[in-house]
């Protein structure tokens, strides 16, 4: 069974069109992320979210809303898709705690092209 | 605030030499530190992490890194490269209670 999975893992889209990408983890974990690597590879986390509720919104345009159904799940919907939108987007996931140490653990990315 | 330096954005090794990649950090509390390593095409796996205790942690696939609190780094080794260690390293710290912070990657290119 895959920890964190992504779909889709390769999304083609014209500009100007909306998306939107799902993340499930089946670790049982409270805090889910989403992060942004450029073509650079640098990764930049975009939001975060523990047991539903919103906790990091890094500076990201409004265009990019995640939604958290439950703490199991963490999509990412993109309005209005710009070339500059193109990225690997990956889901992450973390345990919360005393003993928490910020391990995350990663889904396989998924890779958006905008034409 | 915490940040990570990772020197270097290319290393190359011939196969069998030794593999150093630097990382220095900057953190004002204990800081937990990672290794993750990147294949072409895939998400990122955890090589090996340092929280408490013994400052020599091993990873996975024969890695090594040393804390050092003196100066502030946290280098991954590998004594011996072999072809299949080709990939992205990302050097992370986190102060237990913040989101992991990455440094820009280092990739090792591994010649025959």
């Amino acid at each position: 069974d895959t920890a964190v999975s992504q779909t889709p893992k390769y999304l083609v889209t014209q500009m100007g069109n909306d998306k939107s990408i799902k993340c499930e983890q089946n670790l049982g974990h409270d805090t889910m992320y989403w992060y942004k690597q450029d073509s650079k590879k640098f990764l930049k986390i975009m939001f975060s979210y523990n047991n539903k509720e919103l906790i990091i919104n890094e500076t990201v345009p409004n265009r990019f809303s995640p939604k958290s159904p439950d703490k199991a799940h963490l999509n990412l919907h993109i309005n209005s898709l710009e070339l500059g939108d193109s990225a690997v987007y990956f889901c992450a996931s973390s345990q919360e705690g005393r003993t928490n140490t910020g391990e995350l653990f990663f889904g396989e990315g998924s890779r958006l092209t905008v034409l | 605030a915490q940040s990570v330096t990772q020197l270097g954005s290319h290393v190359s090794v011939s196969e069998g030499a030794l593999v150093l990649l630097r990382c220095n950090y900057s953190s004002s509390v204990p800081p937990y530190l990672f290794w993750y390593v990147q294949y072409p095409n895939q998400g990122l796996q955890l090589l090996l992490k340092y929280t408490t205790g013994a400052t020599l942690v091993k990873g996975i696939n024969g890695f090594e890194a040393e804390f050092k609190k003196s100066e502030t780094s946290f280098h991954l080794t590998k004594p011996s490269a072999h072809m299949s260690d080709a990939a992205e390293y990302f050097c992370a710290v986190s102060e237990g209670y913040s989101t992991l912070t990455f440094g820009k990657g280092t990739m090792l290119l591994v010649s025959p």
